[in-house]
């Protein structure tokens, strides 16, 4: 166990609906990490923030998703009208980070998304 | 863009000595981390690189020639735990930002 806890584990879906993720990193960590992962693939960055700042996002996110990280703490990454593709490993990831690093990233369990 | 190669798989005798090999080109590079993640877990931090040379941390050891973006991981006296996928993933700023992209990783299977 990270210390980062994510839920839920397992969502199954229909195509079209609209899913929440939500992760909860180590408390004095002040950087979060999303990533997305398919089977025999690496993680796949996808945004993250610095405290409540949302600093990058990957160009591969469509507008379908969205993150926040209100107050600092736990976020939430909202997966809008999903499509089969979406079905991956939704991985999140806290590092306690200093200027221009990222610092050791602790992941999360995951959560797995299928849609149907 | 970033461009990071690994082997997909390799495979191994329990006891014997295995180097994973990932060249990449990335820009904006600092450092170097190698992760590893067992089959439906997720990843653990192994070693972070920053500067050339080798870095030794019990049986695994890990190195980095940022001049020829290059780093291995080597793992001595394989155990059947160690049958994983090890991920390779270079540091990278882009001035407002920082993040670890990752390759596509080496699964190692460790036989007996």
């Amino acid at each position: 166990d990270t210390g980062v806890s994510q839920d839920p584990r397992h969502k199954i879906t229909k195509r079209g609906q609209n899913v929440t993720f939500r992760c909860d990193p180590i408390s004095e960590h002040n950087r979060l990490y999303w990533y997305r992962q398919t089977l025999g693939q690496g993680p796949e960055f996808l945004t993250y923030f610095q405290n409540e700042a949302q600093l990058e996002k990957s160009r591969l996110l469509s507008d379908r998703f969205s993150a926040e990280r209100p107050k600092g703490s736990f976020s939430t990454l909202e997966i809008q009208r999903t499509e089969q593709g979406d079905s991956a490993m939704y991985l999140c990831a806290s590092s306690l980070a200093r200027i221009q690093r990222t610092g050791e990233l602790f992941f999360g369990e995951g959560s797995r998304l299928t849609v149907l | 863009g970033q461009n990071i190669d690994q082997p997909t798989e390799m495979t191994a005798t329990e006891g014997a000595i295995v180097q994973i090999n990932c060249t990449y080109q990335t820009s904006g590079f600092n450092g170097l981390f190698w992760y590893q993640q067992h089959a439906g877990e997720a990843p653990t931090f192994l070693s972070y690189n920053v500067l050339d040379g080798l870095e030794e941390k019990g049986r695994f050891s890990s190195f980095l020639s940022r001049s020829k973006g290059y780093s291995y991981l080597l793992l001595k006296e394989l155990q059947m735990k160690d049958s994983a996928s090890y991920l390779c993933a270079p540091e990278i700023n882009t001035g407002t930002a920082s993040k670890l992209t990752f390759g596509t990783g080496t699964r190692l299977q460790v036989t007996l």
